[in-house]
């Protein structure tokens, strides 16, 4: 069973880089899946971040992408978003996620807070 | 990008009752199409894949139909667990988008 663990600073600046990283366990993470970021801002809805492949490719939302990166560290079993100059709109749950080739997403994290404040 | 929506945005319905819901994806997405269930303060869970496949451990009484362009998730004799807020996503050439949800609450 793959488990999925959140981490990184609750509270980020404006103008500054929000950066979280997701503990992989139960799975090698390089053995296939895709691994996926999803946010959810306070009482709205999900919306897809990116996900990168076991291959290395990275894919991102259009309306994200120019401040965006996911990157996997195979000796740690785990990957980690960036997501760059954030605003007030930035703040939400962030979710890392995974899937096997179904096009869902079949384990979640439990999702962390991350406020963009000054 | 490919737009999906819901509807409806809020149900309201009581225990026992059949509840359908339906996705609609602004292009054709064959059967790439997921539905979770989340409820307040948890990460949402998947329930379909694939538009049509139920997820191991899900209960029977949860159904998903539909291709091309539009979808239903229907519960067939809903539940006290049930009262949730539930979510649609397309999967299309490495991309994911995700509907605006149906809140289920009680009548």
């Amino acid at each position: 069973q793959v488990q999925l663990q959140e981490s990184g600073p609750g509270l980020v600046k404006p103008s500054e880089t929000l950066s979280l990283t997701c503990a992989v366990s139960g799975y090698s993470i390089s053995s296939g899946y895709y691994w996926g970021w999803i946010r959810q801002p306070p009482g709205k809805g999900l919306e897809w971040i990116g996900s990168i492949y076991h291959s290395g490719s990275t894919y991102y939302n259009p309306s994200l992408k120019s401040r965006v990166t996911i990157s996997v560290d195979t000796s740690k079993n785990q990957f980690s978003l960036k997501l760059s100059s954030v605003t007030a709109a930035d703040t939400a749950v962030y979710y890392c996620a995974s899937g096997y080739g179904s096009g869902s997403f079949d384990y979640w994290g439990q999702g962390t807070l991350v406020t963009v404040s000054s | 990008d490919i737009q999906m929506t819901q509807s409806p945005s809020t149900l309201s319905a009581s225990v026992g009752d059949r509840v359908t819901i339906t996705c609609r994806a602004s292009q054709s997405i064959s059967s790439w199409l997921a539905w979770y269930q989340q409820k307040p303060g948890k990460a949402p869970k998947l329930l379909i894949y694939k538009a049509s496949s139920l997820e191991s451990g899900v209960p029977s009484r949860f159904s998903g139909s539909g291709s091309g362009t539009e979808f239903t998730l229907t519960i067939s004799s809903l539940q006290p667990d049930d009262f949730a807020t539930y979510y649609c996503q397309q999967y299309n050439s490495y991309f994911f988008t995700f509907g605006p949800g149906t809140k289920v609450d009680i009548k």
